[in-house]
Order: C-alpha cells, then sequence, then structure tokens
C-alpha cells in the first residue's frame, strides 16, 4: 500500500496569514494514463471530509482561489494564501492513483 | 445539488452483521462509480470498497475483504454495504462518496456519514 505522510500534524496559523501543509508518498503517485491522483480534502469539526483540490492542483467546485495545490511525483504541498476563522479543521492528503486509495494522517489547522 | 444520505447504523456484538445503505440524488447515479469509506478516531480515514458504475467490478481493502461485500441498486439509486464476522476495530463513521466520474480514480461528494459500534 501507498504510505501518505503530512507535515505539519498541527499548525497554529494567525489569521490572515499564509499556511502550507505537505505530503509525501512512499512512492511515485503518476498514474499509467499519465496523470497524477493527489487529493486534498478538508474536514470541519462534525461534518464529514469534502474535496477541496484534486489531481495536484485543480480546485473542485466552489473552492475559494485562496486554496492551491503543487508537486509532483511523490512531493506535494497545499498552500492557503490568507488564512480565514472558516478554513480551521483538519486537512488530509489522499492518493487515488492505487487501489487502496491512502490518506495522509491529517493536519490539524488552527487560529493562534 | 448532489445529495448521499446514508443509514443504517447500529451497535453490535462482536461476529454479528448489519447492512448500510446510501441513498444518492442530484446525479445519475448509474453512471458512477461509488465508494465507501470509514473514520476513526484511531486510524483516520480508511479507504473501504469501491463498486463500478455498473456493479461490474468490486475492489476492497485487505482489512474488510471476505467480510464486507459492496453493491448497489440502480434502480433506487442506492449504494449499499453488507458487514458481516464484524470485529471491534470496524467501529467508525461509515461515509458513502461518489466517483469523480467514468474512468476517473477518486471521489468527490460525501455524504454525512452513518456510526457502526461493535462492542460487546
Amino acid at each position: 500500500d501507498i504510505v501518505m505522510t503530512q507535515t505539519p500534524l498541527s499548525s497554529p496559523v494567525t489569521l490572515g496569514q499564509p499556511a502550507s501543509i505537505s505530503c509525501r508518498s512512499s512512492q511515485s503517485l503518476v498514474h499509467s494514463d499519465g496523470n497524477t491522483y493527489l487529493s486534498w480534502l478538508h474536514q470541519r469539526p462534525g461534518q464529514p471530509p469534502r474535496l477541496l483540490i484534486y489531481k495536484i492542483s485543480n480546485r473542485f467546485s466552489g473552492v475559494p482561489d485562496r486554496f492551491s495545490g503543487s508537486g509532483a511525483g511523490t512531493d506535494f504541498t497545499l498552500r492557503i494564501n490568507k488564512v480565514e476563522a472558516d478554513d480551521v479543521g483538519v486537512y488530509y492528503c489522499m492518493q487515488s492513483t492505487q487501489f487502496p486509495y491512502t490518506f495522509g494522517q491529517g493536519t490539524k489547522l488552527e487560529i493562534k | 445539488q448532489v445529495q448521499l444520505v446514508e443509514s443504517g447504523g447500529d451497535v453490535l456484538q462482536p461476529g454479528g452483521s448489519l447492512r448500510i445503505s446510501c441513498a444518492a440524488s442530484g446525479f445519475t447515479f448509474s453512471s458512477y462509480a461509488m465508494h465507501w469509506v470509514r473514520q476513526t478516531p484511531g486510524k483516520g480515514l480508511e479507504w473501504v470498497a469501491i463498486v463500478w458504475y455498473d456493479g461490474s467490478e468490486k475492489y476492497y481493502a485487505d482489512s474488510v475483504k471476505g467480510r464486507f461485500t459492496v453493491s448497489r441498486d440502480n434502480s433506487r439509486n442506492t449504494l449499499y454495504l453488507q458487514l458481516n464476522s464484524l470485529r471491534a476495530e470496524d467501529t467508525a463513521v461509515y461515509y458513502c462518496a461518489k466517483g469523480r466520474g467514468t474512468s476517473i480514480p477518486g471521489f468527490d461528494y460525501w455524504g454525512q456519514g452513518t456510526l457502526v459500534t461493535v462492542s460487546s
């Protein structure tokens, strides 16, 4: 199975400041079709996860452009341009290149 | 808009069985693969199973293979997960999730989840 490792596990951030979360996979996430199926999810307390970013850098419907994804191969990053109060919660990276799909441990974003 | 509503979660003893459901609306259910994902406080998010849009193929996590069965009824826009030989470590919130599209790995929309508790 592909192991997904996120850093940091906790990120205290000041409102209006940027935030960054890293995700590393234990093997390349490049699919045989040439795409890289790395997604980012956000989960608020008491809510299900929701999709933010798919295929490394594509924002899902309704996701503000404050969120951006980058990376390639085995190293990926989620950036939040200016953190807002609504951004608190846990962020997960997930690979769907290979079964079984696997998730990172989660990074808890909290406001200082 | 896409809606996924899980139901059927319960409290069971080890070794018990349960079927949970996911009612879908707001999209052409029969055109998309569907997934089950579970979440526990200890192990985080774990992908459980996928069923192809037409039910022709199914894949499972090793942790549930041989015990869980995913199925779907496209005439009822409903996804199912049959959970047999339940163990304490199967205690989790079970989410259904909609696949992203034909031959496109991953999923986009999630339901609210249903809680399955296995305890003696």
